[in-house]
């Protein structure tokens, strides 16, 4: 069971946006760097933020990451077809032994 | 910038497999490596860490003291040996380079898939 909770599908109209929250608590969250993965169907998942708001190489500036307290977010503007797909909040988690810990994964679909 | 995973396969329960991870085109002992692991129709869930020189290694609750994590630098390639196999295990294993603990997992595998039935 996952300690960090995503809403389980958003979805809007191409060329809008999304936010897709991702909820931890002080042991994870509060005082780790998170990260968002993608994973399109049928693939394996591919880092899109990383240190809360980067982007690597290749990533468009349409996939942002912000985070606050025990909270982080990916938003994605300009929707296009081709982000529909899976999305994944992680990071680590230092509360009795250190562990590494997803989200529950939040479904992208463009209307 | 490669991750390959091997290993793959039909298991009964109980039974043991060993993964592989081979790694090319990057500094291999400049790096982390976790194994992380989806099961059908489900979301992602982490298995196992391993620091570049093995100093550091986490185990999920879920798979810890039937699995070990183990690399070899000179080689290139991290395994994963896997006993007790139990039916919740089968999933798709992944292979994921991680920026020295910094929760960045920035390469990953195409993964190999473990099926664990009788």
């Amino acid at each position: 069971q996952s300690v960090l909770t995503q809403p389980p599908s958003v979805s809007a109209a191409p060329g809008q946006k999304v936010t897709i929250s991702c909820s931890g608590s002080s042991s994870n969250i509060g005082i780790n760097y998170v990260s968002w993965y993608q994973q399109l169907p049928g693939t394996a998942p591919k880092l899109l933020i990383y240190d809360n708001n980067k982007r690597p190489s290749g990533i468009p500036d349409r996939f942002s990451g912000s985070k606050s307290g025990t909270s982080a977010t990916l938003g994605i503007t300009g929707l296009q077809t081709g982000d529909e797909a899976d999305y994944y909040c992680g990071t680590w988690d230092t509360s009795l032994s250190a562990l590494y810990v997803f989200g529950t994964g939040t479904k992208v679909t463009v209307l | 910038v490669q991750l390959v995973e091997s290993g793959g396969g039909l298991v009964k329960p109980g039974g043991s497999l060993r993964l592989s991870c081979a790694a090319s085109g990057f500094t291999f002992i400049s790096y982390s490596l976790n194994w992380v692991r989806q099961a059908p129709g489900k979301g992602l869930e982490w298995v196992s860490s391993i620091s570049s020189s093995s100093s550091y290694i986490y185990y999920a609750d879920s798979v810890k003291g039937r699995f070990t994590i183990s690399r070899d630098n000179a080689k290139n390639a991290v395994h994963l040996q896997m006993n007790s196999l139990r039916v919740d295990d089968t999933a798709v294993y992944y292979c994921a380079r991680e920026v020295g603990g910094s929760g960045r997992m920035d390469v990953w595998g195409t993964g190999t898939m473990v099926t664990v039935s009788s």
